[in-house]
């Protein structure tokens, strides 16, 4: 059974950087079959997808074009985890954080489409001072 | 980006009700779409795939129909379990993949 475990500070100050791990249990970080992801949630912006890097030969990493300046997504091999790290925060940065792998269903008469079928349990953090 | 509309935000219903629940993409995604389920406190879980494709272990009341720009989640006999919050989800031009806002059943 597959399991994402997330871990990270709930409160972070203006200006620092938020910093996230998604520890993974039951799969690889460096498996093809997927992508490893993080969104956020924030009665705002509902659900936002911010990132995911996934492993083709190399590493590779996609960013939401709104924070590509500000975010970076990991994966640690050695401690099969994947990491967010956010730079710059501001209030707007306050939400519920999710790690999520995606990988592709399909099915007879059905397209092949990507699907975010397993979750972390969320991560509430606060950008204040 | 893609932008996913769903209706309504918010519905009232009762056990035993069918219920439907409508998303709108803002292009033609064919049967790109997919639907979670949000219960409070937890993760979003997935409940149809590629607009009417049933993952294991999600009860057949749940029918999802549609493509092109319009598409329907319904619940057939609405059970105490599936007050939630729904979302959809496109995968037809992805990075982005973009979410609805969400429609939430209450009793």
């Amino acid at each position: 059974q597959v399991e994402l475990q997330q871990s990270g500070p709930g409160l972070v100050k203006p200006s620092q950087t938020l910093s996230l791990t998604c520890g993974i249990s039951g799969d690889s970080v460096s498996a093809i079959s997927g992508s490893w992801n993080w969104l956020r949630q924030s009665p705002s912006r509902g659900l936002e997808w911010l990132g995911k890097t996934y492993f083709r030969s190399k590493w590779y990493s996609d960013y939401a074009l709104s924070l590509k300046s500000r975010i970076t997504v990991s994966a640690d091999t050695s401690k099969n985890h994947v990491s967010l790290q956010l730079s710059s925060v501001t209030p707007e940065d306050t939400a519920v954080y999710y790690c999520a792998r995606v990988v592709r269903f399909g099915g007879t008469g059905l397209v092949t489409v990507d699907t975010f079928d397993l979750w972390g349990q969320g991560t509430m953090v606060t950008v204040s001072s | 980006d893609i932008q996913m509309t769903q209706s309504p935000s918010s519905l009232f219903a009762s056990v035993g009700d069918r219920v439907t629940i409508t998303c709108w993409s803002s292009q033609s995604i064919s049967t790109y779409l997919n639907w979670y389920q949000q219960k409070p406190g937890e993760a979003p879980k997935l409940l149809i795939f590629a607009a009417s494709g049933l993952p294991s272990g999600v009860p057949s009341r749940f029918l999802g129909t549609g493509s092109g720009t319009n598409f329907a989640l319904t619940i057939t006999s609405l059970q105490p379990e599936d007050f939630a919050t729904y979302f959809c989800q496109q995968g037809f031009i992805t990075p982005p993949w973009t979410f609805g806002q969400g429609t939430k059943v209450e009793i």
